[in-house]
Protein backbone atom coordinates (compact mmCIF):
# COMPACT_ATOMS: atom_id res chain seq x y z
CA UNK A 1 0.00 0.00 0.00
CA UNK A 2 0.95 3.50 -0.81
CA UNK A 3 1.43 5.86 2.00
CA UNK A 4 2.40 9.73 2.43
CA UNK A 5 2.65 11.77 5.51
CA UNK A 6 2.78 15.32 5.74
CA UNK A 7 3.41 15.81 9.14
CA UNK A 8 2.75 19.43 9.46
CA UNK A 9 -0.48 20.58 9.17
CA UNK A 10 -0.25 24.40 9.50
CA UNK A 11 2.61 26.87 8.51
CA UNK A 12 2.25 30.33 9.68
CA UNK A 13 5.54 32.87 8.16
CA UNK A 14 6.01 36.47 7.46
CA UNK A 15 6.29 37.42 3.76
CA UNK A 16 10.02 37.31 2.48
CA UNK A 17 10.87 34.35 4.81
CA UNK A 18 11.97 31.05 3.36
CA UNK A 19 9.35 27.70 4.47
CA UNK A 20 9.88 24.11 3.92
CA UNK A 21 7.04 21.75 3.82
CA UNK A 22 8.12 18.10 4.56
CA UNK A 23 6.94 14.95 2.75
CA UNK A 24 7.79 11.29 3.73
CA UNK A 25 6.04 8.52 1.55
CA UNK A 26 6.09 5.09 1.28
CA UNK A 27 5.64 2.40 -1.35
CA UNK A 28 6.31 -1.10 -1.92
CA UNK A 29 6.99 0.02 -5.66
CA UNK A 30 10.43 0.61 -7.13
CA UNK A 31 9.73 3.04 -9.59
CA UNK A 32 6.97 5.78 -8.70
CA UNK A 33 6.34 9.44 -9.16
CA UNK A 34 5.59 12.05 -6.72
CA UNK A 35 4.10 15.27 -7.07
CA UNK A 36 3.20 18.32 -5.24
CA UNK A 37 -0.02 20.10 -5.87
CA UNK A 38 -0.94 23.70 -4.70
CA UNK A 39 -5.08 24.57 -3.92
CA UNK A 40 -5.39 27.77 -3.03
CA UNK A 41 -8.38 29.26 -1.35
CA UNK A 42 -10.73 29.03 -4.37
CA UNK A 43 -10.46 25.21 -4.64
CA UNK A 44 -8.62 23.98 -7.81
CA UNK A 45 -5.73 22.08 -7.78
CA UNK A 46 -2.33 23.47 -9.37
CA UNK A 47 0.11 21.07 -10.67
CA UNK A 48 3.70 22.18 -9.14
CA UNK A 49 6.12 19.16 -9.97
CA UNK A 50 6.38 15.62 -10.58
CA UNK A 51 9.34 13.53 -9.87
CA UNK A 52 10.44 10.07 -11.26
CA UNK A 53 11.75 8.19 -8.62
CA UNK A 54 14.84 7.08 -10.96
CA UNK A 55 15.72 10.85 -10.99
CA UNK A 56 17.07 12.11 -7.57
CA UNK A 57 18.47 15.80 -9.21
CA UNK A 58 17.29 18.46 -7.01
CA UNK A 59 14.83 20.93 -8.99
CA UNK A 60 14.27 24.55 -8.78
CA UNK A 61 11.91 26.16 -10.58
CA UNK A 62 11.95 30.35 -9.67
CA UNK A 63 11.33 30.25 -5.79
CA UNK A 64 10.59 27.34 -5.66
CA UNK A 65 12.96 23.88 -5.08
CA UNK A 66 12.54 20.37 -4.25
CA UNK A 67 14.78 17.88 -2.51
CA UNK A 68 14.25 14.61 -3.02
CA UNK A 69 15.94 11.47 -1.18
CA UNK A 70 15.26 8.42 -2.00
CA UNK A 71 17.13 7.40 1.08
CA UNK A 72 14.69 8.87 3.90
CA UNK A 73 11.99 8.63 1.31
CA UNK A 74 11.39 11.81 1.51
CA UNK A 75 10.07 15.07 -0.93
CA UNK A 76 10.26 18.22 0.64
CA UNK A 77 9.25 21.62 -1.11
CA UNK A 78 10.98 25.07 -0.80
CA UNK A 79 9.26 28.24 -1.36
CA UNK A 80 12.16 31.19 -1.04
CA UNK A 81 10.92 34.36 0.01
CA UNK A 82 7.55 33.50 0.41
CA UNK A 83 4.64 36.16 -0.73
CA UNK A 84 1.25 36.84 0.35
CA UNK A 85 0.09 34.95 -2.94
CA UNK A 86 1.35 31.24 -1.87
CA UNK A 87 -1.02 30.74 1.10
CA UNK A 88 -2.81 28.00 -0.05
CA UNK A 89 -2.92 24.29 1.15
CA UNK A 90 -0.04 22.19 -0.61
CA UNK A 91 -0.33 18.66 -1.09
CA UNK A 92 2.02 16.03 -1.92
CA UNK A 93 1.14 12.79 -3.92
CA UNK A 94 2.39 9.84 -5.29
CA UNK A 95 1.11 7.11 -7.95
CA UNK A 96 2.63 4.31 -9.60
CA UNK A 97 4.27 4.73 -13.15
CA UNK A 98 2.49 1.97 -15.23
CA UNK A 99 -0.97 1.71 -16.46
CA UNK A 100 -3.97 2.56 -15.39
CA UNK A 101 -3.50 1.81 -11.95
CA UNK A 102 -1.77 4.87 -11.45
CA UNK A 103 -4.04 6.89 -8.97
CA UNK A 104 -2.47 9.29 -6.86
CA UNK A 105 -2.27 8.91 -3.15
CA UNK A 106 -2.60 12.27 -1.00
CA UNK A 107 -0.86 13.58 2.31
CA UNK A 108 -3.40 15.10 4.54
CA UNK A 109 -2.44 18.51 3.50
CA UNK A 110 -0.31 21.60 4.80
CA UNK A 111 -2.07 24.64 5.08
CA UNK A 112 0.83 27.21 4.87
CA UNK A 113 -0.56 31.05 5.42
CA UNK A 114 2.00 33.84 4.44
CA UNK A 115 1.44 37.32 6.53
CA UNK A 116 2.56 40.53 4.94
CA UNK B 1 -3.88 25.43 -23.27
CA UNK B 2 -6.50 22.32 -22.62
CA UNK B 3 -8.03 21.61 -20.07
CA UNK B 4 -10.69 19.39 -17.57
CA UNK B 5 -13.68 20.77 -17.65
CA UNK B 6 -16.61 19.90 -14.66
CA UNK B 7 -20.21 21.30 -14.51
CA UNK B 8 -21.93 21.92 -12.19
CA UNK B 9 -19.51 24.10 -10.07
CA UNK B 10 -21.70 23.90 -7.17
CA UNK B 11 -24.72 21.70 -6.35
CA UNK B 12 -26.81 21.19 -3.73
CA UNK B 13 -29.34 18.52 -3.40
CA UNK B 14 -31.33 17.39 -0.76
CA UNK B 15 -30.42 13.71 1.44
CA UNK B 16 -32.03 10.57 -0.96
CA UNK B 17 -31.43 12.46 -4.73
CA UNK B 18 -29.75 11.36 -7.25
CA UNK B 19 -27.18 13.25 -8.75
CA UNK B 20 -24.69 13.31 -11.47
CA UNK B 21 -21.19 15.07 -11.97
CA UNK B 22 -20.14 15.48 -15.38
CA UNK B 23 -16.75 15.99 -16.64
CA UNK B 24 -15.39 16.75 -19.96
CA UNK B 25 -11.60 15.45 -19.46
CA UNK B 26 -9.07 16.15 -22.41
CA UNK B 27 -9.92 15.15 -25.93
CA UNK B 28 -6.79 12.51 -26.29
CA UNK B 29 -6.64 11.06 -22.97
CA UNK B 30 -7.76 7.93 -21.77
CA UNK B 31 -7.56 7.39 -18.32
CA UNK B 32 -9.85 9.07 -16.37
CA UNK B 33 -10.13 9.45 -12.60
CA UNK B 34 -12.89 10.56 -9.95
CA UNK B 35 -11.22 11.69 -6.55
CA UNK B 36 -13.03 13.55 -3.74
CA UNK B 37 -12.02 15.68 -0.92
CA UNK B 38 -14.35 16.19 2.34
CA UNK B 39 -13.90 19.88 3.28
CA UNK B 40 -10.95 20.10 4.93
CA UNK B 41 -9.42 17.06 4.46
CA UNK B 42 -7.10 15.37 2.12
CA UNK B 43 -8.07 14.62 -1.45
CA UNK B 44 -8.84 10.72 -1.31
CA UNK B 45 -9.42 8.26 -5.06
CA UNK B 46 -12.69 7.06 -5.80
CA UNK B 47 -12.17 5.55 -8.96
CA UNK B 48 -10.19 4.81 -12.18
CA UNK B 49 -11.61 4.25 -15.58
CA UNK B 50 -9.95 3.14 -18.90
CA UNK B 51 -10.83 1.43 -21.75
CA UNK B 52 -14.23 1.88 -20.92
CA UNK B 53 -14.49 0.40 -17.65
CA UNK B 54 -13.48 0.74 -13.99
CA UNK B 55 -9.52 -0.30 -13.37
CA UNK B 56 -9.63 0.34 -10.33
CA UNK B 57 -12.36 1.63 -6.91
CA UNK B 58 -11.66 2.42 -3.27
CA UNK B 59 -13.73 1.56 -0.71
CA UNK B 60 -15.09 4.47 -0.56
CA UNK B 61 -16.62 3.62 -4.00
CA UNK B 62 -19.41 1.62 -3.02
CA UNK B 63 -23.08 0.47 -4.74
CA UNK B 64 -24.33 4.09 -4.68
CA UNK B 65 -21.84 5.35 -6.77
CA UNK B 66 -21.34 4.59 -10.57
CA UNK B 67 -19.39 5.95 -13.64
CA UNK B 68 -19.50 5.93 -17.34
CA UNK B 69 -18.50 7.32 -20.40
CA UNK B 70 -21.66 7.85 -22.03
CA UNK B 71 -20.61 9.38 -25.89
CA UNK B 72 -16.92 9.75 -25.64
CA UNK B 73 -16.27 13.40 -24.65
CA UNK B 74 -18.12 13.22 -21.10
CA UNK B 75 -17.50 11.20 -18.13
CA UNK B 76 -20.09 11.06 -15.42
CA UNK B 77 -19.91 9.95 -11.95
CA UNK B 78 -23.77 9.27 -10.35
CA UNK B 79 -24.33 9.03 -6.61
CA UNK B 80 -27.69 7.42 -6.49
CA UNK B 81 -29.17 8.42 -3.05
CA UNK B 82 -27.12 10.69 -1.87
CA UNK B 83 -25.54 11.40 1.72
CA UNK B 84 -24.97 14.13 4.44
CA UNK B 85 -21.44 12.78 4.20
CA UNK B 86 -21.09 12.86 0.39
CA UNK B 87 -21.32 16.75 0.77
CA UNK B 88 -17.37 17.46 -0.48
CA UNK B 89 -15.46 18.56 -3.29
CA UNK B 90 -15.21 16.19 -6.26
CA UNK B 91 -12.58 16.14 -8.78
CA UNK B 92 -12.47 14.62 -12.16
CA UNK B 93 -8.86 14.13 -13.19
CA UNK B 94 -7.53 13.08 -16.88
CA UNK B 95 -4.33 11.52 -17.74
CA UNK B 96 -3.28 11.13 -21.44
CA UNK B 97 -1.42 7.72 -21.24
CA UNK B 98 -0.40 5.75 -17.47
CA UNK B 99 1.64 7.26 -15.42
CA UNK B 100 3.31 8.85 -18.44
CA UNK B 101 2.45 12.28 -17.17
CA UNK B 102 0.85 13.78 -14.43
CA UNK B 103 -2.92 14.09 -14.21
CA UNK B 104 -4.91 16.87 -15.19
CA UNK B 105 -7.78 18.14 -12.76
CA UNK B 106 -10.52 20.02 -13.33
CA UNK B 107 -11.33 22.94 -10.97
CA UNK B 108 -14.02 20.67 -8.99
CA UNK B 109 -17.35 20.28 -8.50
CA UNK B 110 -18.97 21.22 -4.63
CA UNK B 111 -21.71 18.81 -3.79
CA UNK B 112 -23.62 20.10 -0.65
CA UNK B 113 -26.70 17.77 0.17
CA UNK B 114 -28.91 18.97 2.72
Amino acid sequence: AQKVTQAQTEISVVEKEDVTLDCVYETRDTTYYLFWYKQPPSGELVFLIRRNSFDEQNEISGRYSWNFQKSTSSFNFTITASQVVDSAVYFCALSRIAGANSKLTFGKGITLSVRP
Amino acid sequence: EPEVTQTPSHQVTQMGQEVILRCVPISNHLYFYWYRQILGQKVEFLVSFYNNEISEKSEIFDDQFSVERPDGSNFTLKIRSTKLEDSAMYFCASLVSGGIAEAFFGQGTRLTVV
